[in-house]
């Protein structure tokens, strides 16, 4: 067991430009979460699967955020047309079961996401 | 809305110095509680959780109780080490609601040797 693996490490774009990352979770995790965390706070809820399901999305994540995890197990989070705002680490994490329980959530560690 | 609040950091304590890192929430019901620790280069990682009133979680030295009637989660370690030097966020999640876990700002703990 690897961990929570995320693609590519740092990314650097140019405004407009669109981009792709990709989680690959702990294998036998059903759950899976993609994160935002910018300098000098904390990581802020983006979107959730159950398996393949997409169960929720924060209003953080605007209609150029996409998300999917088509076989349940790997994710793909694209940004399109990105923004200087979008600048953040994105962080995705995966859990067997609920959070609020005795099921750990896994994180990996990020991509770094810089639009000039 | 549900939040989360913990101090701002940087703490700066010296080795063997006792550590309390403050944390209050704002919650509609009764969330379970967690502290997260993200060491320089790493990924977050669960520290400590407590899932009811009273509840003590404890891991690493470190220890946290959770108190409904002041709504905290204060972290305390008695003697810290310079390996203690991380980022540590508090966070809340409930069980039967949305699956999602909510985290405070983070507070940056330096220990001197």
């Amino acid at each position: 067991d690897t961990g929570v693996s995320q693609d590519p490490r740092h990314k650097i774009t140019k405004r407009g430009q669109n981009v792709t990352f990709r989680c690959d979770p702990i294998s036998e995790h059903n759950r899976l979460y993609w994160y935002r965390q910018t300098l000098g706070q904390g990581p802020e809820f983006l979107t959730y699967f159950q398996n393949e399901a997409q169960l929720e999305k924060s209003r953080l994540l605007s209609d150029r955020f996409s998300a999917e995890r088509p076989k349940g197990s790997f994710s793909t989070l694209e940004i399109q047309r990105t923004e200087q705002g979008d600048s953040a680490m994105y962080l995705c994490a995966s859990s067997e079961g609920h959070p609020a329980t005795n099921e750990k959530l896994f994180f990996g560690s990020g991509t770094q996401l810089s639009v000039l | 809305g549900n939040s989360v609040t913990q101090m701002e950091g940087p703490v700066t304590l010296s080795e063997e110095a006792f550590l309390t890192i403050n944390c209050t929430y704002t919650a509609t019901g009764y969330p379970s509680l967690f502290w997260y620790v993200q060491y320089p280069g790493e990924g977050l990682q669960l520290l400590l959780k407590a899932t009811k009133a009273d509840d003590k979680g404890s891991n690493k030295g470190f220890e946290a109780t959770y108190r409904k009637e002041t709504t905290s989660f204060h972290l305390e370690k008695g003697s810290v080490q310079v390996s203690d030097s991380a980022v540590y966020f508090c966070a809340l999640s409930f069980m039967n609601r949305d699956d999602k876990i909510i985290f405070g700002k983070g507070t940056r703990l330096h220990i001197l040797p």
